[in-house]
């Protein structure tokens, strides 16, 4: 199977701009979760879908929206883009059934804002 | 609220020398432990998970980790390393039944020596 993919993989954006991020699960995967990877603050949960419905939530912004579309590909938008917002964003998938609670990630967008 | 702390930011190690890398997780419920493995300019990989049942897991290249439910501690460990392991390690955590939100450590680098 081919495994998490995420396009584009580098990306430079302006100062109050927005941008939208694209990810493709596992086949079979239903639920989709989104994180932010920065030096300073690590790896942190954005949200997660799962059968297009967002299931949970981290502690970002609205500025950070999401959604899933019914072949449970994923897309995430940040708008008004700010200089912190420059991180590697990660997408994972997952079977989400029975036992296995296990998420596969991507390899990542780098997204720098200038 | 769930929260992982690992304690050594960076591990240096000489090759075929043992290795101990540490997770302490706190949660009010019960928890699914993960160990993730993170190459340079690449997505994480699963390495190993504790969901229930036999509290010593093991991966397919060598590493081990236990869990210990007293000390609510995860700690990673291999008998002999290689160079090739050389990277950045993440303990996470998520909740029994809360879906797929990780909790991730600040992660610890390993550096394999000659």
């Amino acid at each position: 199977k081919a495994g998490v993919t995420q396009t584009p993989r580098y990306l430079i954006k302006t100062r109050g701009q927005q941008v939208t991020l694209s990810c493709s699960p596992i086949s079979g995967h239903r639920s989709v979760s989104w994180y932010q990877q920065t030096p300073g603050q690590g790896l942190q949960f954005l949200f997660e879908y799962f059968s297009e419905t967002q299931r949970n939530k981290g502690n970002f912004p609205g500025r950070f929206s999401g959604r899933q579309f019914s072949n449970s590909r994923s897309e995430m938008n940040v708008s008004t883009l700010e200089l912190g917002d420059s991180a590697l964003y990660l997408c994972a998938s997952s079977l989400d059934e029975g036992q296995a609670y296990e998420q596969y990630f991507g390899p990542g967008t780098r997204l720098t804002v200038t | 609220a769930q929260s992982v702390t690992q304690l050594d930011s960076q591990v240096p190690v000489f090759e075929e020398a043992p290795v101990e890398l540490r997770c302490n997780y706190s949660s009010s419920v019960s928890v699914y432990l993960f160990w993730y493995v993170q190459y340079p300019n690449q997505g994480l990989q699963l390495l190993l998970k504790y969901l229930s049942g036999s509290t010593l897991v093991e991966s397919i290249n060598g590493f081990e980790a236990e869990f210990n439910k007293s000390q609510t501690s995860f700690h990673l460990r291999k008998p002999s390393v290689h160079i090739s392991d050389t990277a950045e390690y993440f303990c996470a955590v998520s909740e029994g039944g809360g879906g797929n939100k990780l909790t991730f450590g600040t992660g610890t680098q390993l550096k394999v020596e000659l």
